[in-house]
């Protein structure tokens, strides 16, 4: 079982939809993070929010959009999509934003841009 | 630069012992990481250990530091069918922002 969920499990979108991946911890982190998976790849870091402040962004197109109403929650807002967008979404979580505190997934939302 | 490298597949029988291995570059990481990611699920915490010890053992777990060659090696004793898996390397690097420098993972194996 996994202490950060995420929702939906799967999410099927157009390239003119609008939609949100939504992701929840309750383990009292102040760090968490989003992080795009391909197939047979390593997780690639997306964007941090650390103490509730968006503190990396990996030059992500700004048609994916994070925010992170409080320390517990965590969304990701896409709009006008890509199919090369489609991928697993990996959202984490860690005590503190730093390099000596283990990240924590979720199990991802499968996201298919048809 | 920060690399993390990893071989990408090994197989094994059930009841063996499998050893994966990773080299790292970054000699000021502080932590390094040993995540599991099943078909269709997210990865799982296996174990990690601080860049001052040498090994740390967790059950069937079994976790070795060589800093002088940066190599990090997991062994899984008595390796059951639902050890198969993709095995990522990670490594905390020199930002300390938490990202992670992930391996391009090793997909483990086991046959009955």
């Amino acid at each position: 079982d996994t202490e950060v969920t995420q929702t939906p499990k799967h999410l099927v979108m157009g390239m003119t939809n609008k939609k949100s991946l939504k992701c929840e911890q309750h383990m009292g982190h102040r760090a968490m993070y989003w992080y795009k998976q391909k197939a047979k790849k390593p997780p690639e870091l997306m964007f941090v929010y650390s103490y509730e402040k968006l503190s990396i962004n990996e030059s992500v197109p700004s048609r994916f959009s994070p925010e992170c109403p409080n320390s517990s929650l965590l969304n990701l807002h896409l709009h006008a999509l890509q199919p090369e967008d489609s991928a697993l979404y990996l959202c984490a979580s860690s005590q503190r934003g730093q390099g000596n505190s283990p990240l924590h997934f979720g199990n991802g939302t499968r996201l298919t841009v048809t | 630069g920060e690399d993390v490298e990893q071989s990408l597949f090994l197989s094994v029988r059930e009841g063996d012992s499998s050893v994966i291995n990773c080299t790292y570059t970054d000699s000021s990481s502080t932590y390094l990481y040993w995540y599991k990611q099943e078909p269709g699920a997210g990865l799982q915490l296996l174990t990690y250990i601080f860049s001052n010890m040498d090994m740390k053992q967790d059950q069937r777990l079994t976790v070795l530091l060589n800093k002088k060659d940066k190599h990090l090696s997991l062994r899984i004793a008595d390796t059951q069918t639902g050890d198969s898996a993709i095995y990522f390397c990670a490594e905390s690097g020199s930002s300390n922002t938490g990202k992670l420098i992930f391996g391009q993972g090793t997909t483990l194996q086991v046959k009955p």
